[in-house]
């Protein structure tokens, strides 16, 4: 079945630093991968997610890239804030069957940013 | 718009009794999905419900079980709990087809002694 790889399992950047979080996919049949925060004590929420037929996307501060070739995609976290502090957990589905539940989550990543 | 609702919010149970979970999803949302959530192994698909039927199922024991009603409410069952089941349970539901975004509720943490 799918695995899904989180890199690193734990991030400290000062303030106004980028973050970078990696994944890696093993089912190619995967074709959407969002990211989601979750900070302590509440729920995941989705921040950016990014589709197979798209290379790059971006939202203001934060922006995801793909490579499909080498099934792993990467979020960047630019001019962090202690507020971006948080676990974030990559995840990935091939949407069989219609289905729009089942995600494959990463491990996760807890970022800290430091004032 | 009301969010995704999980009752109980908290419950200690001892091994060997069963739990059942309850979630009401958003309004409109007809799919819901459930995730084990544990420090050591992250989240964790459970299974899924779509107008009432289950569309998928995650690698876990028989002793997990789900259901959905006529109007998406879903519920969760864990038998004969074991104290590895302890772990905070998550539900999430998403638009229809298409959109891919789960919303999550804030999940049932659930305590086996």
């Amino acid at each position: 079945g799918e695995n899904v790889e989180q890199h690193p399992s734990t991030l400290s950047v000062q303030e106004g630093d980028s973050a970078v979080i990696k994944c890696t996919y093993s089912d190619s049949a995967s074709n959407y991968f969002p990211w989601y925060k979750q900070e302590l004590g509440k729920r995941p929420q989705l921040i950016i997610d990014i589709r197979s037929n798209v290379g790059e996307k971006k939202d203001q501060r934060i922006a995801v890239t793909l490579n499909k070739t080498a099934k792993h995609f990467s979020l960047h976290i630019t001019e962090t804030q202690p507020e971006d502090s948080a676990v974030y957990f990559c995840a990935a589905s091939s949407g069989r069957g219609g289905s729009q539940g089942n995600l494959i989550f990463g491990k996760g990543t807890k970022l800290s940013v430091k004032p | 718009k009301a969010g995704v609702t999980q009752t109980p919010r908290y419950l200690i149970k001892t091994r060997g009794q069963q739990v059942t979970l309850s979630c009401s999803p958003i309004s409109g949302h007809r799919s819901v999905s459930w995730y084990q959530q544990t420090p050591g192994q992250g989240l964790q698909f459970l299974f899924e419900y779509f107008s009432e039927t289950q569309r998928n199922k995650g690698n876990f024991p028989g002793r997990f079980s789900g259901r959905q009603f006529s109007n998406s409410r879903s519920e969760m069952n864990v038998s004969t709990l074991e104290l590895g089941d302890s772990a905070l349970y998550l539900c999430a539901s998403s638009p229809p087809a298409g959109a891919g975004e789960l919303f999550f509720g804030e999940g049932s943490r659930l305590t086996v002694l």
